[in-house]
């Protein structure tokens, strides 16, 4: 049982550069969520999917579209890379409709934009 | 929209004595779960505890306990007999119950309280 795997763990990208972050969660989880983490300012969520075949906008959805790939893969694509896009990024996952579980988080992809 | 506010950006404490944390938070809810994360070097988001608005008992998990004051919306971590293993970031998050409200499901976080435990 992995729990949630992100991949990359690093990567560095040009300006204008796309890429994609993947996450897959084998705990047969309905929500998938994506954060990023900035110095001084906490996890700010990007996209979630509340269950498979939906996805919703966050708090800081510009510059970032999501696929829900199946009921375990959520997957983040920048596509045309920005400087203000670096930072830690962090998929998690929890049950559907009840608040008191836990969302389990990814180790998390550091990206650096240059 | 909910806010969560961490006013201490960094706290310290000697190896077995004791520190809070605090945490407050804005909402017009009235039920909600309110959590500390702690997220160590390695950078894993690591649940400590956690607490839902209609429960008054504070809640408790070993070492670390919890001063959830409602009215005041604050929500502060205690952590007794400080080890040298609790030096990490930790984060206080609010998570809404209510099934109709476009925050549903999602963690709203502070912005982090950066922990120095010194042997």
């Amino acid at each position: 049982n992995a729990g949630v795997t992100q991949t990359p763990k690093f990567q560095v990208l040009k300006t204008g550069q796309s890429m994609t972050l993947q996450c897959a969660q084998d705990m047969n989880h309905n929500s998938m969520y994506w954060y990023r983490q900035d110095p001084g300012m906490g996890l700010r969520l990007i996209y979630y999917s509340a269950s498979e075949g939906t996805t919703d906008k966050g708090e800081v959805p510009n510059g970032y579209n999501v696929s829900r790939l199946n009921k375990r893969e959520f997957s983040l694509r920048l596509e045309s890379a920005a400087p203000s896009q670096t930072s830690v990024y962090f998929c998690a996952s929890s049950v559907l409709g009840e608040a008191h579980y836990e969302q389990y988080f990814g180790p998390g992809t550091r990206l650096t934009v240059t | 929209a909910q806010t969560v506010t961490q006013s201490q950006p960094e706290m310290s404490v000697q190896e077995a004595e004791t520190v809070t944390l605090s945490c407050t938070y804005d909402t017009s809810e009235s039920d909600y779960y309110l959590f500390w994360y702690k997220q160590p070097p390695s950078r894993q988001m690591i649940l400590v505890i956690r607490q839902e608005a209609y429960k008054q008992q504070n809640a408790t998990e070993n070492r670390f306990s919890v001063n959830f004051q409602k009215a005041a919306k604050s929500f502060s971590l205690k952590i007794s007999d400080s080890q040298l293993g609790d030096a990490a970031m930790y984060f206080c998050a609010y998570r809404s119950v209510n099934a109709g409200g476009t925050s549903y499901g999602k963690l709203t976080f502070g912005q982090g309280t950066i922990l120095t435990v010194h042997p």
